[in-house]
């Protein structure tokens, strides 16, 4: 099986910084990754499919990018409302989520 | 806009067996597969299965021999049963479309909480 390392496993940001979070798969997935934000007591939303495409709906400010093992999550000037868990998911054998990234207020 | 509402028991006893129904609102229901996900309290998520219409569809290997997804057409509607429940199946879950098989999910149900006690 494919293991997902998420880090960091948490991190402090402040409103208007630029957020990054990083993915790395235990092998090459090419682009097979997607992205999703999870708020508390809410199911999670996707945000990102095939490593860099913006889901229908999702601000600009989120973007993705990467191939083979390691991706990135950017958040270009973190919102008020980005305050939450983000999940990469890969779907190149099978189907895993990783751990999670849960980003906090500083 | 498709919308995905979920129900089912929240609370069951050792051995028992979790039922839960998914009704799909808007959106073709022809065109994608229909999964369930499940997320333990605090915890990461996990793929139990999905299934189209069909009934071509993946079980997650560690839980397939318990598991078991049907799809009602008539209603728009799809179903969970996993049997011989444990503590360890006790979560979150999760129904959601699926883009197509085992790829990513772009809409999801409102989550349900299992939980397994005696």
């Amino acid at each position: 099986a494919i293991q997902m390392t998420q880090s960091p496993s948490s991190l402090s940001a402040s409103v208007g910084d630029r957020v990054t979070i990083t993915c790395r798969t235990s092998q090459d997935i090419s682009s097979a990754l997607a992205w999703y934000q999870q708020k508390p007591g809410k199911a999670p939303k996707l945000l990102i499919y095939d490593a860099s495409s913006l889901e229908s709906g999702v601000p600009s400010r989120f973007s993705g990018s990467g191939s083979g093992t390691d991706f990135t999550l950017t958040i270009s000037s973190l919102q008020p409302e980005d305050f939450a868990t983000y999940y990469c998911q890969q779907f190149n054998n099978f189907l895993t989520f990783g751990g999670g990234t849960k980003v906090e207020i500083k | 806009q498709v919308q995905l509402q979920q129900w089912g028991a929240g609370l069951l006893k050792p051995s028992e067996t979790l039922s839960l129904t998914c009704a799909v609102y808007g959106g073709s229901f022809s065109d994608y597969y229909w999964s369930w996900i499940r997320q333990p309290p605090g915890k990461g998520l996990e793929l139990i299965g999905e299934m189209n219409l069909s009934g071509f569809g993946n079980y997650n290997p560690s839980l397939t021999s318990r598991v078991t997804i049907s799809i009602d057409t008539s209603k728009n509607q799809f179903s969970l049963n996993l049997s011989s429940v444990t503590a360890a199946d006790t979560a979150v879950y999760y129904c959601a479309r699926e883009v197509s098989t085992l790829t990513y999910f772009d809409s999801w149900g409102q989550g349900t909480l299992v939980t397994v006690s005696s």
